[in-house]
């Protein structure tokens, strides 16, 4: 257990449904990552939040997708309108700003969309 | 072609053997991880490179910045160690990690 959590850990949805992930990491770390991970493949960056501000977003994340870390401590992770390739395993990380930064993953939400 | 690329995609091995995965990069980059994923999604982080060499028990990982290349090694390896191995990358003036597609290593006892 890195300390960083993410609910829920599996979602099943039908095409088209609106679906929203939690992330909490660990409470000290000012710095939270969002990743994609598809089967068999390395995990792709999606978005960054220093504190509450959203400093980088990927191409990958298509107007459907919204992100928010309203207090600056968890983050949400929302999709509107689910496709079948949005299926993957969501996953979040967090760090604190400094020289020898490590990220810290949480276990990730499975995401199914039929 | 991919920022980061790894080598082998799949590694199958004795309990025993000396394993040594492969990374190569494109861009500059600030720092390099090392990432170790089990079944069922969790990743830990095992080593963050910037220059030379780091040991942690049976697991070293090198880093050349001149040929943009590094490796990971495991000494004595065991059926616990199979696992997926991830290559991250810092490129210079961002924060992101871009990662390699990882090694799927599977030990054998």
């Amino acid at each position: 257990d890195t300390g960083v959590s993410q609910n829920p850990r599996h979602k099943i949805t039908k095409r088209g449904q609106n679906v929203t992930f939690r992330c909490d990491p660990i409470s000290e770390h000012n710095r939270l990552y969002w990743y994609r991970q598809t089967l068999g493949q390395g995990p792709e960056f999606l978005t960054y939040f220093q504190n509450e501000a959203q400093l980088e977003k990927s191409r990958l994340l298509s107007d459907r997708f919204s992100a928010e870390r309203p207090k600056g401590s968890f983050s949400t992770l929302e999709i509107q309108r689910t496709e079948q390739g949005d299926s993957a395993m969501y996953l979040c990380a967090s760090s604190f700003q400094g020289a020898q930064e490590t990220q810290y993953f949480g276990p990730g939400t499975r995401l199914l969309v039929l | 072609k991919n920022e980061v690329e790894q080598s082998p995609q799949n590694l199958t091995a004795q309990e025993g053997e000396f394993i040594t995965i492969n990374c190569s990069y494109s861009v500059g980059i600030s720092a390099l991880h090392w990432l170790q994923q089990h079944p069922g999604g969790g990743i830990v982080s095992l080593f963050m490179l910037s220059s030379g060499k780091k040991k942690h028990g049976r697991l070293i990982a090198t880093i050349n910045i001149q040929e943009k290349h590094s490796s990971l090694h495991i000494t004595a390896s065991h059926p616990r160690d199979s696992a997926v191995y991830i290559c991250a990358v810092v490129i210079q003036g961002a924060q992101k990690l871009v990662f390699g597609q990882g090694t799927r290593l599977t030990i054998n006892p």
